[in-house]
């Protein structure tokens, strides 16, 4: 089965010092990953996906992702993070085309918390 | 213009009560789903649909019965509600059936709460 981890229940981090909020997963075949973030009392929000070509995907608000197929690890970075930043963050991982279901799996989640 | 809406936002009620959560997306999408967010946190997959065909169900109690009139709306109707059905519950969509490539949109979420 389809699974995502994210080993870090919260990432505490000051203002301006970059980040990494980390997600590892395990897939058959080829993986599709994501990321998304939810602010409080807010739906999830889409920042960036790994399908295919390079490493390192950029997404929104200054958020880049490393795809590395031998760590199996897709980390989420930012070199200079915001107070603004801090939110939910939860790693995702889709079902291939072969099972037909586009199913999106979810890891548990990490807490950013950036201080000022 | 909202791309998935969900209606209501919070929901109170009774053990033992029915009630509906609403979903529609302006998008054009062909799959929509139902995810169950608990108090931790946990993101979980409820239903998913593909042009009004169900797809996903994910072993959930048959007290929850999806409905997709149409491939824009996908509604969550719930009988004899039970304490635990209190979650938060998004609706998403997508484009691009088995294409396994694509994002999904989420709703805001309705707050269920069952007292």
């Amino acid at each position: 089965a389809q699974s995502v981890a994210q080993p870090e229940d919260q990432v505490n981090v000051a203002e301006g010092n970059p980040l990494t909020v980390k997600c590892t997963y395990s897939v058959s075949g080829n993986p599709y990953l994501f990321w998304y973030v939810q602010y409080p009392n807010r739906g999830l929000q889409f920042l960036l996906k790994y399908i295919t070509g390079d490493n390192l995907v950029k997404g929104s608000y200054g958020f880049e992702a490393e795809f590395n197929k031998s760590q199996t690890s897709f980390h989420l970075k930012k070199p200079s993070a915001l107070v603004s930043d801090s939110a939910l963050y939860f790693c995702a991982v889709r079902d291939p085309p072969s099972y037909n279901t586009d199913k999106l799996i979810f890891g548990t989640g990490t807490r950013l918390q950036v201080f000022p | 213009d909202t791309a998935v809406s969900q209606t209501p936002k919070y929901l109170v009620t009774q053990m033992g009560n029915d009630k509906s959560i609403k979903c529609e997306q302006n998008l054009g999408h062909d799959t929509m789903y139902w995810y169950k967010q608990d108090s931790k946190k946990f993101l979980k997959i409820m239903f998913s649909y593909n042009n009004k065909e169900l797809i996903i169900n994910e072993t959930v109690p048959n007290r929850f019965s999806p409905k997709s009139p149409d491939k824009a709306h996908l509604n969550l109707h719930i009988n004899s509600l039970e304490l635990g059905d209190s979650a938060v519950y998004f609706c998403a969509s997508s484009q691009g059936w088995g294409g396994g490539a694509t994002e999904a949109f989420f709703g805001q979420g309705t707050r269920l709460t069952v007292v």
